[in-house]
């Protein structure tokens, strides 16, 4: 069965430093990723995706993730961080069977120092 | 294109009451998901709709637990006899037919707090 894990619960950066999220995922094939952000109070909303081609992927907000397919690895990155980024951060991968339902990790809850 | 949305935003019930609770999906999107998410974890896949059909169910989808979504468009979820392990985020997501693959939009949730 496919599986996530994102070994990082908290992570606190200061504004302006760059950051990096990793996310490990158990999948026998070339898997679907994705990376969701949850503010307090919010849906969870798509960062960006990744399905095939160019490894390295942009999304919204300035993040970027890049698939590693030796390290079954899709860490999520930003150069500099600001202190709206103050998130859940979730790594979910597509389960290809019947519903084509997310499984997600447990998250990483990012927070900015002033 | 209003996105999803689901009510109420909150729910305190009392232990062994039912409860409902109501997402309405984006537009023309045929598939609707419900998951649960509960502190400090990842949302949980909960049950899937294509249109009306009721496709898959989880495992942790008890039989207290039961989904509609009757004429393909906005979807209920009702708990019977509601249980303090109950409390819980229930958050709706949706998928048109041109969405890639698994990808989900998702709704505010549904923060549930059973005393």
């Amino acid at each position: 069965a496919q599986s996530v894990t994102q070994p990082d619960i908290h992570i606190t950066v200061s504004e302006g430093a760059s950051l990096e999220l990793r996310c490990n995922y158990s999948y026998g094939a070339t898997p679907y990723l994705f990376w969701y952000v949850q503010s307090p109070g919010q849906g969870l909303q798509l960062l960006l995706k990744y399905f095939s081609g160019d490894t390295l992927v942009q999304g919204i907000k300035g993040f970027e993730a890049e698939f590693k397919r030796s390290q079954s690895s899709f860490n999520l990155r930003k150069p500099s961080v600001h202190w709206s980024d103050a998130a859940e951060y979730f790594c979910a991968v597509g389960a290809p069977q019947g519903a084509q339902k997310l499984v997600f990790g447990q998250g990483t809850r990012l927070t900015i120092n002033p | 294109d209003t996105g999803v949305s689901q009510n109420p935003r909150h729910k305190i019930t009392k232990r062994g009451q039912n409860v409902t609770f109501r997402c309405d999906p984006i537009s023309e999107h045929n598939r609707l998901y419900w998951y649960r998410q509960t502190l400090g974890q990842g949302p949980e896949f909960l049950t899937y709709f294509q249109n009306e059909a009721q496709l898959e169910k989880s495992r942790l989808l008890s039989d207290r637990f039961s989904a509609e979504r009757p004429k393909g468009s906005f979807s209920t979820l009702e708990i019977q006899r509601t249980e303090q392990g109950d409390s819980a985020m229930y958050l709706c997501a949706s998928r048109g037919r041109g969405n890639t693959p698994y990808e989900q939009y998702f709704g505010p949730g549904t923060r549930l707090t059973v005393t």
